[in-house]
């Protein structure tokens, strides 16, 4: 069964770091594309970025609102992803989710989701 | 970056009737088109890719069609656990893949 679990969310001040990471069982986690996807408080769905799975060698892509403030990295023998954030902002605040679509070299569609971490950014 | 448009907003139907939901791209995203059903506290879950295929475990009642800009979500005979909120997709031009603004489907 596949298996997605996000840790190390909760409170930050504004301007600080904080790196999410994504445990995953169930399936050959080198051979598929990671993405994040975060959700604000009452609001809709958007997509954050992800990282290519072999044999795109961990190719990222990232939305414009977090590029070059995040940055998505995989370790490939713990079939761990990871959303480092740094310079954090209020806007930052939300749920985020990490999934898993059925492509290795883009995010695609989510087919599995994790149960999602709350990341809230305030002074 | 191709915006999403999902119509309407909220959608009230009664149990057992059917509902129908719009999704609309700014430009032709082919078939790359995915629901996606989110009640509250939970994660979205996968419904419908393809525009048209129903992901795992999906019952038949949902059912997804349209290409190029115009898609529809479609729950015959709505069941009790049917009210949500339901997000559409787009993954044929990235980055970003984007979201709809979703549709809340509630009881009339």
């Amino acid at each position: 069964e596949v298996h997605l679990a996000e840790s190390g969310g909760g409170l930050v001040q504004p301007g600080r770091s904080l790196r999410l990471s994504c445990t995953t069982s169930g399936f050959a986690f080198g051979d598929f594309a990671l993405t994040w996807v975060r959700q604000a408080p009452g609001k809709g769905l958007e997509w954050v970025g992800f990282i290519s799975g072999k044999p795109s060698a961990g190719r990222t892509e990232y939305a414009a609102s977090v590029k070059g403030r995040f940055s998505i990295s995989r370790d490939d023998s713990k079939s761990i992803a990871y959303l480092q954030m740094n310079s954090l902002k209020t806007d930052d605040t939300a749920v985020y989710y990490c999934t898993r679509g059925p492509y290795y070299d883009s995010s695609g569609y989510c087919d599995y989701w994790g149960q999602g971490i709350l990341v809230t950014v305030s002074s | 970056e191709v915006v999403m448009t999902q119509s309407p907003a909220t959608l009230s139907v009664s149990p057992g009737d059917r509902a129908t939901l719009s999704c609309r791209a700014s430009q032709t995203i082919f078939s790359n088109l995915a629901w996606y059903q989110q009640k509250p506290g939970q994660p979205p879950r996968l419904l419908i890719y393809g525009a048209s295929t129903r992901a795992t475990g999906v019952p038949a009642r949902f059912s997804g069609s349209g290409s190029g800009t115009e898609f529809t979500l479609t729950i015959s005979s709505l069941q009790s656990e049917d009210f949500a909120v339901y997000y559409c997709q787009q993954y044929e031009n990235w980055p970003p893949y984007t979201f709809g603004q979703g549709t809340k489907l509630e009881i009339k």
